[in-house]
């Protein structure tokens, strides 16, 4: 069984870059894409990207391609997500939840990060 | 990329209800289309996958239809516990979009 753990809060000043971890344990990298999806207070859910754990090839959403980038550390299970140029609506809560393979689904996901983007 | 637009965005029922909520995709989706529940402070949690398959756990008073561009997610004799927000989703192209979500309040 998969679990998700996340870094925990960060609070930004715009401009600044961000950058969340995600540590997988269980049944780890096992050639499942992780995905990111963030959620602005009291907002639905947007897909950012995702990011293959064998090969590191990534696909990102067009609203963030520039910004974002998403790795992995295959050592240590972890998924990284960095975005550049932080503006005050990038204040979220931002999720890395794992494809469920050929489910087509995102399961199971991270306890979330909040990030604050404040000057 | 394929827009999902739920219905309604919110809506208020009482415990043993049944409630329907829809999910309308911009083109053809064929069955993937997946329904999560969403608690607040919480992560989301899959409910349904491939229109209509009940995820491992989930009570079987949950239910949902499809294929196409029409969805449904129905839940036959509401309990406490159900009181959240649901969200469908589209994993048939990338991006990977959601639907604005339903809150289900008492």
């Amino acid at each position: 069984q998969v679990q998700l753990v996340q870094s925990g809060a960060e609070v930004k000043k715009p401009g600044a870059s961000m950058k969340v971890s995600c540590k997988a344990s269980g049944d780890t990298l096992t050639g499942y894409y992780m995905h990111w999806v963030r959620q602005a207070p009291g907002q639905g859910l947007e897909w950012m990207g995702r990011i293959n754990p064998k090969s590191g090839a990534t696909n990102y959403a067009q609203k963030f391609q520039g910004r974002v980038t998403m790795t992995r550390d295959t050592s240590n299970s972890t998924f990284y997500l960095d975005l550049s140029r932080l503006k005050s609506d990038d204040t979220a809560v931002y999720y890395c939840a794992r494809w469920g393979g050929g489910s087509y689904v995102f399961d199971p996901w991270g306890q979330g990060t909040l990030v604050t983007v404040s000057s | 990329d394929i827009q999902m637009t739920q219905s309604p965005s919110s809506l208020s029922a009482s415990v043993g209800d049944r409630v329907t909520i829809t999910c309308r995709a911009s083109q053809s989706i064929s069955s993937y289309l997946n329904w999560y529940q969403q608690k607040p402070g919480k992560a989301p949690k899959l409910l349904i996958y491939a229109a209509s398959t009940l995820q491992s756990g989930v009570p079987s008073r949950f239910s949902g239809s499809g294929p196409g561009t029409d969805f449904t997610l129905t839940i036959s004799s509401l309990q406490p516990e159900d009181f959240a927000t649901y969200y469908c989703q589209q994993t048939y192209n990338m991006p990977y979009t959601f639907g604005q979500g339903t809150k289900l309040e008492i």
